[in-house]
C-alpha cells in the first residue's frame, strides 16, 4: 500500500503565483489534514477534512483554500502566494479524529 | 496555539546510552500521542497513551503520563544510530484535532 502520497515533491513560485498540493490516501480514512512546518515551530494545523465533502480551519488558515471531493483526495490551494507560505507541508490521515496519524513524505515549497 | 511542548529541545548521547525527553502540555486531553521524524521525512508514529493510562511500553520505548502535572516522557532505552531523529508529541485538544510541539532533536552518537 502507497499509504499517503503528496505531489509534489518539490515546488518554487514566484510571489503571487498560484498553485495545488495534492494529498491522496488509499486506507479509506475519513479524516485528513494540511499542517505546515517551520523550524522550531513544529507542526501547525492549516485546514482538516471530517469526511468528504467537508472541511475546515485549523490554526493558520489565512492564504490557503482546501478541498475534499473525493474521500480520497485532500488538495491545499494557495491562491496568491507570499514568502510567508515558504515551508515543508505535510499531509496526514486517519482513520478516528485523534487516532494514529499517517503522514505524507511532505512537500517543500518556496516563494521567491 | 501549540499544546505541547517538549524538552529539551536537542539531545546528545552515546550509543547504547538511554535517552530521555518530556512533554508537557496545557488543557486536559483524552490521549497523548509520540511520533518520530527522520531528517527530511514525515513523522512516524510511535505509541499512543490515554488519559486513563500511566504507563506503556513498545519495544525500547517506555511512555508515562502524568495527568496531575500535565506532563509525558518518552524514553528511549539502549539507543542505537538508527534512532537519531526528532521526536514529537502530539495532544488531543478537541474531537478532531492533534496539537504537535516544536520536537527533541536526538542525535545519537557512534
Amino acid at each position: 500500500n502507497a499509504g499517503v502520497t503528496q505531489t509534489p515533491k518539490f515546488r518554487v513560485l514566484k510571489t503571487g503565483q498560484s498553485m495545488t498540493l495534492l494529498c491522496a490516501q488509499d486506507m479509506n480514512h475519513e479524516y485528513m489534514y494540511w499542517y505546515r512546518q517551520d523550524p522550531g515551530m513544529g507542526l501547525r494545523l492549516i485546514h482538516y477534512s471530517v469526511g468528504e465533502g467537508t472541511t475546515a480551519k485549523g490554526e493558520v488558515p489565512d492564504g490557503y483554500n482546501v478541498s475534499r471531493l473525493k474521500k480520497q483526495n485532500f488538495l491545499l490551494g494557495l491562491e496568491s502566494a507570499a514568502p510567508s507560505q515558504t515551508s515543508v507541508y505535510f499531509c496526514a490521515s486517519s482513520y478516528s479524529g485523534t487516532g494514529e496519524l499517517f503522514f505524507g513524505e511532505g512537500s517543500r515549497l518556496t516563494v521567491l | 496555539s501549540q499544546q505541547g511542548e517538549e524538552d529539551p529541545q536537542a539531545l546528545s548521547i552515546q550509543e547504547g546510552e538511554n535517552a530521555t525527553m518530556n512533554c508537557s502540555y496545557k488543557t486536559s486531553i483524552n490521549n497523548l500521542q509520540w511520533y518520530r521524524q527522520n531528517s527530511g521525512r514525515g513523522l512516524v508514529h510511535l505509541i499512543l497513551i490515554r488519559s486513563n493510562e500511566r504507563e506503556k511500553h513498545s519495544g525500547r520505548l517506555r511512555v508515562t503520563l502524568d495527568t496531575s502535572k500535565k506532563s509525558s516522557s518518552l524514553l528511549i532505552t539502549a539507543s542505537r544510530a538508527a534512532d537519531t531523529a526528532s521526536y514529537f508529541c502530539a495532544t488531543d485538544y478537541n474531537d478532531y484535532k492533534l496539537s504537535f510541539g516544536a520536537g527533541t532533536t536526538v542525535t545519537v552518537r557512534a
